[in-house]
Order: structure tokens, then sequence, then C-alpha cells
């Protein structure tokens, strides 16, 4: 069975310093990788989309990149993080049939400061 | 822990009303959230409400959050093929806060 694996839970970050945030699945193959950030009020807000190795679609523009160096491994970076970057971020793969749905990492709880 | 659940499958016949249910676990929920994911697409966020409404109407969608039985519905009206998705329902705390995801309910719309 799929799984998806979502790390850290929890981070606290000063103001400059780097980021990484991995995801990884397991159990499918050449899945489309999203990476989601909960916008206060909004809900959740696309910021990266991957639908195979190397290839990201970044749909707002920020203070972070996305990654993806291997099949099942979609990795969300920033070189210095901002205040603005606290939020929940969650890691999401979907399969590539025709009536695949979402199936979501457990999240990442980010505070900088 | 908290828990979102959702019935898997809902089929309608184009026209009718669908209503999708969704019942979470924690009371201290303070947003509920109906999501959309059309085939190949990433979410699109339909609505949500605040945990002291009751109800909440957008066009062809109303949102019915029962607080007591912590039980949040979804009714969409005259239901077209293009509403066939699956819809997400989640719950935060705060509104920059941890969600999380009922299963999703699959929704199929016949002609």
């Amino acid at each position: 069975s799929q799984t998806i694996h979502q790390w850290p839970a929890t981070l606290v970050q000063p103001v400059g310093s780097p980021l990484s945030l991995e995801c990884t699945v397991e159990g499918t193959s050449n899945p489309n990788l999203y990476w989601y950030r909960q916008a206060a009020g909004r809900g959740l807000q696309l910021l990266f989309y991957s639908v195979g190795i190397g290839q990201i679609s970044s749909e707002v523009p920020q203070n972070l990149s996305a990654s993806r160096p291997q099949d099942r491994q979609f990795i969300l970076s920033s070189k210095k993080l901002l205040l603005s970057d606290s939020g929940f971020y969650l890691c999401a793969w979907e399969g590539t049939g025709a009536n695949e749905k979402l199936f979501f990492g457990s999240g990442t709880q980010l505070s900088v400061l | 822990g908290e828990d979102v659940e959702q019935s898997l499958f809902l089929s309608v016949r184009e026209g009718d009303s669908s209503v999708i249910n969704c019942t979470y676990t924690d009371s201290s929920s303070t947003y509920l959230y109906w999501y959309k994911q059309e085939p190949g697409a990433g979410l699109q966020l339909l609505t949500y409400i605040f945990s002291n409404m009751d109800m909440k109407q957008d066009q062809r969608l109303t949102v019915l959050l029962n607080k007591k039985d912590k039980h949040l519905s979804l009714r969409i009206a005259d239901t077209q093929t293009g509403d066939s998705a699956i819809y997400f329902c989640a719950e935060s705390v705060n509104a920059g806060n941890m969600l999380t995801f009922g299963g999703g309910t699959r929704l199929m719309v016949k002609p």
C-alpha cells in the first residue's frame, strides 16, 4: 500500500536561516507531488507541484523553492527564511490515473522567529 | 488525536441535490473547510465556515454546521456533471494552523 512521509512535524527556525522540508512517497511510482501552505483565512495555497523528476512548477512567487531529485522525493527549501514563511506546510501525492485522488502527509508546522 | 470522517462515495443524477457529509472529533475546531479535487488537478478551496456559524450559502453551495454533533455538510444544488470530483472536508483550530483532512468523498454525477 502507498504511504507518504513528511518531516519534521514541527520546526522552529530563526529568521535568515535555511529550510529543508522533505516528503517521500512509498508504494507508487511517478506520482504527481504537491507542496501546499496553509494561508491564514484562505485555506490551502498551492506552492509547487511536480509531475516528474526535475520537473517543478511554481504557483506563487516567494522565498521558497522546491526540488524533486528522485521519483518519490519532494523537497521544499529556502536559503533565508522570512517571518512571513511561518505556517503549516503540507505535502501531497496523487496518482496519474484519471480518477486518482490526493493523499496528504501529516504536515509541518513551521515557526520563524 | 483529531479525526475527520467522510463517506467514500456518492452518486446522484444531474439536476438533483448532492449532500456530502463530514464528522470531526476535535471540539476546538474553529475553521471548517470544503475542498474540491478534480481529476489531474490539485485542491481548490470551495468554501469555509467559522465554528460560530451554523450555515453559509454561496450560490449553489450550502454549508451546514452542527457544532453540538460535530457534523458538517456540503449541499450542492442542481448538481451538474462538472461537479463530479472528490470533495475533502478539513478542520483547523486556527486560520494558519494545522489542517486535518477527511479521506475525501468521490461524487459521481450521472446525466
